[in-house]
């Protein structure tokens, strides 16, 4: 079965670029898109298919998905981007998702 | 705006069929541009897909859990619900509805998410 491997944790100061990773086989010829989980919360889409971003997700977020790895990016992070990531694709019928990056800013 | 509401009970004996449904307002659950899917989410853990359906009845399940799986789709009551069979402690998570659009074969994501609702499964 197709996997997805996610650093488990990062750790950013407010103001610095954060680069979650999302690693898969071949990840590149599939869609990527990424959820934003905070505490107590459902998920949230941030990103898809690989470089979209929803209505209302901030411009300092932004994604990329080449070769085998897809990667979130979050410049000029704050505060309130602390929180669980996940990213998500779709192969042979079936949705897949990473394990999650927990994201910490200090 | 488009609500998912998930209702059913939070607490589920072991080797019995946990049961779940979720209510879609704002938007009708027989548009053909959709998919409507379940995913959980063990306490402190990480997503997991169940299954997803649309409301032509076709349906996608995780293989991993697809013998014990069934989704349904009510056009009338615009609902769609979960039933999982043979439970163990290891189906205790945050059961979420969600929505995909289907905009492409290949282009799978969910953009609205109802607010969670957590099974217990303890005797």
């Amino acid at each position: 079965s197709y996997e997805l491997t996610q650093p488990h944790s990062l750790s950013v100061s407010p103001g610095q670029t954060a680069s979650i990773t999302c690693s898969g086989d071949i990840l590149g010829d599939k869609y990527a898109c990424w959820y934003q989980q905070k505490p107590g919360q459902s998920p949230v889409l941030v990103m898809y298919p690989d470089t979209k971003r929803p209505s209302g997700i901030p411009e300092r977020f932004s994604g990329s998905n080449s070769g085998n790895t897809a990667t979130l990016t979050i410049s000029g992070t704050q505060a309130m981007d602390e929180a669980d990531y996940y990213c998500q694709a779709w192969d042979s019928s079936t949705v897949v998702f990473g394990g999650g990056t927990k994201l910490t800013v200090l | 705006q488009l609500q998912l509401q998930e209702s059913g009970p939070g607490l589920v004996k072991p080797s019995e069929t946990l049961s779940l449904t979720c209510t879609v307002s704002g938007g009708s659950i027989s548009s053909s541009s959709y998919y409507w899917g379940w995913v959980r989410q063990p306490p402190g853990k990480g997503l997991e897909w169940i299954g997803s359906i649309h409301y032509s009845g076709r349906t996608y399940y995780n293989p991993s859990l697809k013998s014990r799986v069934t989704i349904s789709v009510d056009t009338s009551k615009n609902q769609f619900s979960l039933k999982l069979s043979s439970v163990t402690a290891a189906g205790t998570a945050i059961y979420y509805c969600a929505r995909r659009p289907g905009v492409a074969a290949d282009l799978y994501f969910f953009d609205f998410w109802g607010q969670g609702t957590l099974v217990t499964v303890s005797s």
